[in-house]
């Protein structure tokens, strides 16, 4: 079945710049998205991008999609530690449900 | 304010009982999911439900039992077939708009089996 594969942990120091990867594995994936998870909570989206995109930018975040790798990735620009939390990458082919990776964890160093 | 309630925060449960755990929404949403979360784990789907009175096996269903007789309410019942109960478990709902759904997440409820 579809699978969507993370890097489970990433540290950064403050300030600095986070990539935060994803792979993932149904090419009829249409939109990919990325919720952010803090301790104790619920996902909120942070952003989403269309699969005919390469790249999205959001203020401080950059989304990049290599469609012929099936690779996306989050970056964060100027880290702060209330950046810190859990990074979930996530598919959906038209119609179908989400598929959640399993999530990285960001630790952003003072 | 317009978003979904999970209730309780921190559920304690002895083993062979059954538990329900609430989800409510008030943002009109036709579709809503149950989710588990455990540690270094992406989440599992448990149950979904498109449309009022209608709702769907995820992929980790066995253990749980789900109803949707309102658009604004599916509890989630963790019933004493579930094996490994202990988990995060979170409500979702969403809208589609334009081929894409956008999913809303509530709080989230900690179980515990003692």
């Amino acid at each position: 079945g579809e699978d969507v594969e993370q890097s489970l942990f990433l540290s950064v120091r403050e300030g600095d710049s986070s990539v935060i990867n994803c792979t993932y594995t149904d090419s009829s994936s249409t939109y990919l998205y990325w919720y952010k998870q803090e301790p104790g909570a619920g996902l909120q989206l942070l952003t989403y991008i269309f699969s005919n995109m390469d790249m999205k930018q959001d203020q401080r975040l950059t989304v990049l999609l290599n469609k012929k790798d099936k690779h996306l990735s989050l970056r964060i620009a100027d880290t702060q530690t209330g950046d810190s939390a859990i990074y979930f990458c996530a598919s959906q082919a038209y119609g179908q449900n989400f598929v959640f990776g399993p999530g990285t964890r960001l630790s952003v160093l003072p | 304010d317009g978003g979904i309630t999970q209730s309780p925060k921190y559920l304690f449960r002895k083993e062979g009982q059954n538990v329900t755990l609430s989800c409510e929404q008030n943002l009109n949403h036709d579709a809503m999911y149950w989710y588990r979360q455990d540690p270094g784990q992406g989440l599992r789907l448990i149950y979904y439900s498109q449309i009022v009175n209608d709702f769907q096996k995820g992929d980790i269903a066995e253990g749980y039992s789900v109803s949707r007789e309102k658009k604004e309410s599916f509890p989630l019942t963790v019933t004493s077939a579930q094996k490994n109960p202990t988990a995060f478990y979170l409500c979702a709902s969403s809208i589609r708009s334009g081929g894409r759904d956008t999913q809303y997440f509530g709080p989230g409820t900690r179980l515990t089996v003692l």
